[in-house]
């Protein structure tokens, strides 16, 4: 089945600066990859996502990249802020279902 | 407000009982999602219903099993629970149940397994 890596698994930042977060995935087959935001007490949020014909991504100060042959995804965050500040999860899906797996994830905090 | 409820908030229980958590999709979806996220198994799918009839199934426990009603509630049912079992329970809700498109997760119900 899918496995889904991300790294780092926990990110300090100061405001203003940029985040990035990494995911891997091993099944060459999967195509729809979407981002996940998780407040702490709040079920999870999509914030963004990607298909597999698309290269790049941007909403606002969001944007996600893939490499298909590299089989890895990434999540940038520009000019953080502090309501950034969460847990966000990468998640990799194929197939007729597309059943997501998800990776472990990266609690992003950002310091004032 | 995602516009999913979830109920109960938490629930404290012991090994071997058994539980029922309820879940409310928002008005206008038809689709529920089950999902269980632990410190050992981070985020997993459970099982999908669409307007009553199970769409996909994950990696569900036999000693689990769930339902969708024709108000679209759905219910997860845990039986003979394990200390392992002990996690937040999340449901989500769309309109067209692909998981290709937005789904909108409640607040989660907190299982404590003694």
């Amino acid at each position: 089945g899918e496995n889904v890596e991300q790294h780092p698994s926990t990110l300090s930042v100061q405001e203003g600066d940029s985040a990035v977060i990494k995911c891997t995935y091993s099944d060459s087959a999967s195509n729809y990859f979407p981002w996940y935001k998780q407040e702490l007490g709040k079920g999870p949020q999509l914030i963004i996502d990607i298909r597999s014909n698309v290269g790049e991504k941007k909403d606002q100060r969001i944007a996600v990249t893939l490499n298909k042959t590299a089989k890895h995804f990434s999540l940038h965050i520009t000019e953080t802020q502090p309501e950034d500040s969460a847990v966000y999860f990468c998640a990799a899906s194929t197939g007729g279902s597309y059943i997501p797996t998800f990776g472990r994830g990266t609690s992003l905090i950002v310091h004032p | 407000d995602s516009g999913v409820t979830q109920t109960p908030k938490h629930l404290i229980t012991a090994t071997g009982q058994r539980v029922t958590l309820r879940c409310s999709p928002r008005s206008g979806d038809l689709s529920v999602y089950w999902y269980q996220q632990s410190l050992d198994q981070g985020l997993q799918f459970l099982i999908q219903y669409y307007n009553g009839e199970e769409r996909a199934k994950g990696n569900i426990l036999e000693r689990f099993s769930a339902q969708q009603f024709p108000d679209l509630h759905s219910e997860l049912n845990l039986s003979s629970l394990e200390l392992g079992d002990s996690a937040l329970y999340f449901c989500a809700s769309s309109v067209a149940g692909t998981f290709q498109e937005t789904q909108y997760f409640g607040p989660g119900t907190r299982l404590l397994v003694l």
